[in-house]
Order: structure tokens, then sequence, then C-alpha cells
């Protein structure tokens, strides 16, 4: 099984909400990541998260919070965003060893008016 | 700057026939080198995984790696209309303490007309 959830499955928010967006998976997996992909563009890393830990920021404004409760969850908090921060949210996770694969989940549409 | 080049097409090949993707990296230290497809709207799908130059084959897919060439393709064949979708081609990053970084090309859009 290489099943990564999300939820929801649609966001429609406010500049001055606050939002959640949530990722599960149950494959023992112990790394995981958010991406933000734009339309007819690939994928583009935000945070990496291995044993938990946040390993990897790329740099990304801190209106986007993330969250890593336990092994198995993954949260995006988001507050103040702009309407140029709509996108698919993207959660995935790998195993956590050098070089392997990622699975995606099926993502987070989100729009910002 | 890590580059992953990709034909981004779109690539329209008569259903049967094969379909060749193509891309190219330049990050001589990359280990392992995936093929995502993603259907319009929808998130991306692994396909395949090689790490060792030559072939790999699964099923329709086939995956080709030439390390030498920095080099990696997919072929599918006896294409089908659901095949339709754009397909993405990801190199790890191989620079230390970033092993987790995967490198994208922008992706190459094939059609299989019926």
């Amino acid at each position: 099984d290489t099943e990564v959830t999300q939820t929801p499955k649609h966001l429609v928010m406010g500049m001055t909400n606050k939002k959640s967006l949530k990722c599960e998976q149950h494959m023992g997996h112990r790394a995981m990541y958010w991406y933000k992909q734009k339309a007819k563009k690939p994928p583009e890393l935000m945070f990496v998260y291995s044993y938990e830990k946040l390993s990897i920021n790329e740099s990304v404004p801190s209106r986007f919070s993330p969250e890593c409760p336990n092994s198995s969850l993954l949260n995006l908090h988001l507050h103040a965003l702009q309407p140029e921060d709509s996108a698919l949210y993207l959660c995935a996770s790998s195993q956590g060893t050098a070089w392997d694969t990622q699975y995606f989940g099926p993502g987070t549409r989100l729009t910002v008016l | 700057q890590k580059e992953v080049e990709q034909n981004s097409g779109p690539l329209s090949v008569p259903e049967g026939a094969i379909a060749s993707l193509n891309c190219t990296y330049s990050d001589r230290g990359s280990q392992s080198f995936f093929w995502y497809r993603q259907y319009s709207g929808k998130s991306p799908e692994l396909i395949m995984f090689i790490y060792s130059n030559g072939d790999k084959e699964d099923g329709r897919f086939t995956a080709q790696l030439n390390k030498a060439s920095q080099y990696v393709s997919l072929l599918i064949r006896d294409s089908q209309p659901s095949d339709s979708a754009t397909y993405l081609c990801a190199v790890n990053d191989d620079s230390g303490g970033s092993n987790y970084k995967l490198t994208f090309g922008k992706g190459t859009l094939l059609t299989v007309n019926p």
C-alpha cells in the first residue's frame, strides 16, 4: 500500500484567514514533504521532515508553517496568505533512506481570495 | 544550479505506437531517477524508478538510464489514450545532506490519439 492521504481536497480562504492542510501516511515512512505546484509547472519543494525533524526549508515565507506531530502526520498551517499562493499543495512521503522513492498524496487545491 | 531538461512537447503519437520521452540531467553525482505521470488537475503518480545503467521494464513501460551520457528515457509501448498526461522526470539531489531533494524537469505533455 503506497497511499498518502490529504485533507481537505479543496480549500478557499481569505487573506486574513487561518487554515491548516493535513497529510497522513501509514506506510512507516520516516520522511515527509510539502510541495507547491502551480499550473503547468513541476512541483516545487517547500519543506522536508526527516524522522519528525525539519531538515529542509526552501526559504518559504513565514505565512506557511509546517508541523510534524508524529511520524505519520504532517500539517501545513496557513496564515495571511496572498492570492499568488493559490496552487495545488502536495504532500509526499518516502522511507527516509538516501535517494528513495517519494509517493505523492492527491493534493489540496487552495484558492486564496 | 542542478538542472533536469525535458522536451516540453506536446508529443503526439497514435494509439498503439511507441512513445519515447527523454530527459537529461546536469548533476553527474545523481543516483536515482524517477518518472511520474500527472493527469491534468491530479497529483504525480510514480511510474518507474531506476538506479542502474541499462533498461528496466515494467509492463508496457521501459526506463533506460545512461549515466555516462547523463540521460534517462521512458518508453511506452502500445500507447493508449489513457496514457495521455504530463510525464515528469525527477532526479535526486546528491549534494551532501540534501539527498531527499528531487529536481524535476518541466514535464512532457503526451497525447495519444485514438
